[in-house]
């Protein structure tokens, strides 16, 4: 079955410097990868994701890349900011409706 | 528009007990998946629920059991409690099975489960 790993599995830099979180996957029928974002006592949020027929995506602060070849996909954050500090999952499934396997996570931590 | 529900949000049982977790989808939602989240840990796939009927099952043994209704709220039972059964369950509904399908899972607060 498929497995994600993640690293690192924390990070802790200063506000509005750049974090970086990499995945790989090991399932080569994986096609749909997004990105959750979980705060203490919440359950985890979507906050960008992106498919296999694209290499890169942006949403403001935000940026992913996928190299399907290799089986990695990078998660980008510019400009960080206190709010950005929780637990970010990468994940990865064959179709956006199938079950969706989360890596173990990365605490980030935005320092004032 | 309401989102995920789930009920209770913490509770304790004993080793051998059972549990019943429930949830309330989103609305127009009729596709629930479970995961359980271990301290510390990201949440792993236990099954998923489309129109009332198992769609998909992770690496869990049987006495982990779920029902969908009719109005696609769900519950999770889990048979013979174990110490490593101690953890956060988490629902999650997304759209409809081939509806513009964003793939998004949209997630409750989850059920804290303590096994002494």
């Amino acid at each position: 079955g498929e497995n994600v790993e993640q690293h690192p599995s924390t990070l802790s830099v200063q506000e509005g410097d750049s974090a970086v979180i990499k995945c790989t996957y090991s399932d080569s029928a994986s096609n749909y990868f997004p990105w959750y974002k979980q705060e203490l006592g919440k359950g985890p949020q979507l906050i960008i994701d992106i498919r296999s027929n694209v290499g890169e995506k942006k949403d403001q602060r935000i940026a992913v890349t996928l190299n399907k070849t290799a089986k990695h996909f990078s998660l980008h954050i510019t400009e960080t900011q206190p709010e950005d500090s929780a637990v970010y999952f990468c994940a990865a499934s064959e179709t956006s409706y199938d079950k969706v396997i989360f890596g173990p996570g990365t605490s980030l931590s935005v320092i004032p | 528009e309401t989102g995920v529900t789930q009920s209770p949000t913490h509770l304790i049982k004993t080793r051998g007990q059972q549990v019943t977790l429930r949830c309330s989808s989103q609305s127009g939602h009729n596709t629930v998946s479970w995961y359980q989240q271990a301290l510390g840990q990201g949440p792993q796939f236990i099954f998923q629920y489309y129109r009332e009927e198992e769609n998909g099952r992770g690496n869990f043994p049987p006495r982990f059991s779920g029902l969908q209704f009719p109005n696609y709220s769900s519950e999770l039972n889990v048979n013979a409690l174990e110490l490593d059964d101690s953890a956060l369950y988490l629902c999650a509904s997304s759209q409809p099975i081939g509806a513009p399908q964003t793939g998004e899972l949209f997630f409750g607060e989850g059920s804290r489960l303590t096994v002494l």
